[in-house]
C-alpha cells in the first residue's frame, strides 16, 4: 500500500488559503487521492478526490503533478470551522492506510 | 450522498463483557465495510475488511476471536467486543464501499466504547 506523508501540524488564520502538502511516491497506477478531514470524536468526512492534474469542487481544489507522487490540498479563505485533522490517502476501491494526517488549527 | 450510520454512537460497559456495533449503509449497498479503531490523538487504524456473504479479513495482531464482524446482509456488518477489557475502549469507525466503480469511501459517524 502506497504510503502518505504529511506535514504534522500547520497554522493559519481566518480568511487565509491554506495548502496541504502530500507526498505518496510509491502510488500505483490505478490509484486514486482522496483527501478526508476529521473533526474530533466524527467519523472522517470525504472533502475531494482525483487521479491527476486539478479537481476543484464546493469546499477545496486539489492539485496533482504529473509524476502523481505529490498532490496538495487547497482550502480557500479558511475559517475558524476548518479546524480539524485533514487526512491525505491513496488507493482504490481497497482498505485505507492512514497516516498521520495534518491538524489545521485556524486561529481567528 | 451515500450514508452510514453507525449504533450506538457510544456504549459504555463492563469489563467481561460483550458489546456489538452496527454499522449501516442507509441509501445504497455495501459489497464491502471496513472496521477501523481509532485512539485519542491518533490515526485510524484498519482492523478488518468485511465481506457481505463472506468471513471478515482481519489485519495483523488483530483478534479475530475477539472482534467477530458479520456482514450478513448487503447494507448491515457488525463488530462484536467479546470480554471486553478497558484497553479495548476506543473510538471504533466503519466504512462501506458501493458496490458501482465509485472510489470513495462512506464513514460512519464512529461508535466510542468505554469499558470500565
Amino acid at each position: 500500500l502506497a504510503k502518505t506523508t504529511q506535514p504534522i501540524s500547520m497554522d493559519s488564520y481566518e480568511g487565509q488559503e491554506v495548502n496541504i502538502t502530500c507526498s505518496h511516491n510509491n502510488i500505483a497506477t490505478n490509484d486514486y487521492i482522496t483527501w478526508y478531514q476529521q473533526f474530533p470524536s466524527q467519523g472522517p468526512r470525504f472533502i475531494i478526490q482525483g487521479y491527476k492534474t486539478k479537481v476543484t469542487n464546493e469546499v477545496a481544489s486539489l492539485f496533482i503533478p504529473a509524476d502523481r507522487k505529490s498532490s496538495t490540498l487547497s482550502l480557500p479563505r479558511v475559517s475558524l470551522s476548518d479546524t480539524a485533522v485533514y487526512y491525505c490517502l491513496v488507493g482504490k476501491r481497497r482498505a485505507l492506510t492512514f497516516g498521520s494526517g495534518t491538524r489545521l488549527q485556524v486561529q481567528p | 450522498g451515500a450514508v452510514v450510520s453507525q449504533h450506538p454512537s457510544w456504549v459504555i460497559c463492563k469489563s467481561g463483557t460483550s458489546v456489538k456495533i452496527e454499522c449501516r449503509s442507509l441509501d445504497f449497498q455495501a459489497t464491502t465495510m471496513f472496521w477501523y479503531r481509532q485512539f485519542p490523538k491518533q490515526s485510524l487504524m484498519l482492523m478488518a475488511t468485511s465481506n457481505e456473504g463472506s468471513k471478515a479479513t482481519y489485519e495483523q495482531g488483530v483478534e479475530k476471536d475477539k472482534f467477530l464482524i458479520n456482514h450478513a446482509s448487503l447494507t448491515l456488518s457488525t463488530l462484536t467486543v467479546t470480554s471486553a477489557h478497558p484497553e479495548d475502549s476506543s473510538f471504533y469507525i466503519c466504512s462501506a464501499l458501493t458496490g458501482t466503480g465509485d472510489h470513495e469511501q462512506y464513514f460512519g459517524p464512529g461508535t466510542r466504547l468505554t469499558v470500565t
